[in-house]
């Protein structure tokens, strides 16, 4: 274990469901990503929150809406999603300072299927 | 463009051996670079960082090293064991302005066979 938990693990929904992913790190830490995983495709970068606020928005469609209420909660608000946004979304926190410092450790991720 | 090229895309070995996985990155400005484990079912968990002026480093069985005037790296395992199956991932990041962007690999799938 990292010390980064989300849930659910798996989830399925339809195109007009409304859901929403956490994640909870116990680290102390005090930045957040959020980042999508599909397969054969790289990581890509999300959202990122420093001191609970969103530092960085990777050009993500509006049906992706994170939420940051504090510094050891993460939530990623989903709705009307499309087939193609399935895919493992994966959390990770770090701490935010010299560079080589912030590693991320992540969370195990959510699998998402879209129906 | 910002980009991280894996090679090979996947590699199937014997328990016991040796295996080099490559990374090419044109990732600028460069700030360090690090590989990742991920386990089928899990999140990455880091294996190093190296910065500008690191050529190698080792954790364990694994050991990374960075070219940056060719921006190459490699991760070499030692003597492999079937834990070891995963993919690896190598992570550029970008450093500007305070801001620390990483840009991903598609990873290397590695097999470790008994």
């Amino acid at each position: 274990e990292t010390g980064v938990t989300q849930t659910p693990r798996h989830l399925v929904m339809g195109m007009t469901n409304k859901k929403s992913l956490k994640c909870e790190q116990h680290l102390g830490h005090n930045a957040m990503y959020w980042y999508k995983q599909s397969a054969k495709k790289p990581l890509e970068l999300m959202f990122v929150y420093s001191l609970e606020e969103r530092v960085e928005n990777n050009s993500v469609p509006s049906r992706f809406s994170p939420e940051c209420p504090n510094s050891s909660h993460l939530f990623l608000h989903l709705h009307t999603l499309q087939p193609e946004d399935s895919a493992l979304y994966l959390c990770a926190s770090s701490r935010e300072g010299h560079p080589t410092q912030e590693t991320q450790y992540f969370g195990p991720g959510t699998r998402l299927l879209v129906l | 463009k910002n980009q991280v090229e894996q090679s090979p895309q996947s590699l199937i070995i014997l328990e016991g051996k040796n295996c080099t996985l490559q990374c090419n990155y044109t990732v600028s400005p460069f700030s360090n670079l690090r590989w990742y484990k991920q386990d089928t079912g899990r999140g990455p968990v880091s294996l190093t960082i190296m910065t500008f002026s690191e050529n190698t480093k080792s954790n364990g069985r694994y050991t990374a090293t960075l070219d940056a005037d060719t921006k190459q790296s490699s991760l070499h395992i030692t003597a492999s064991q079937l834990s070891d199956s995963a993919s690896y991932i190598c992570v550029v990041i970008r450093g500007f302005g305070g801001s620390y962007i990483p840009t991903f690999g598609r990873g290397t799938s590695l097999i470790v066979h008994p």
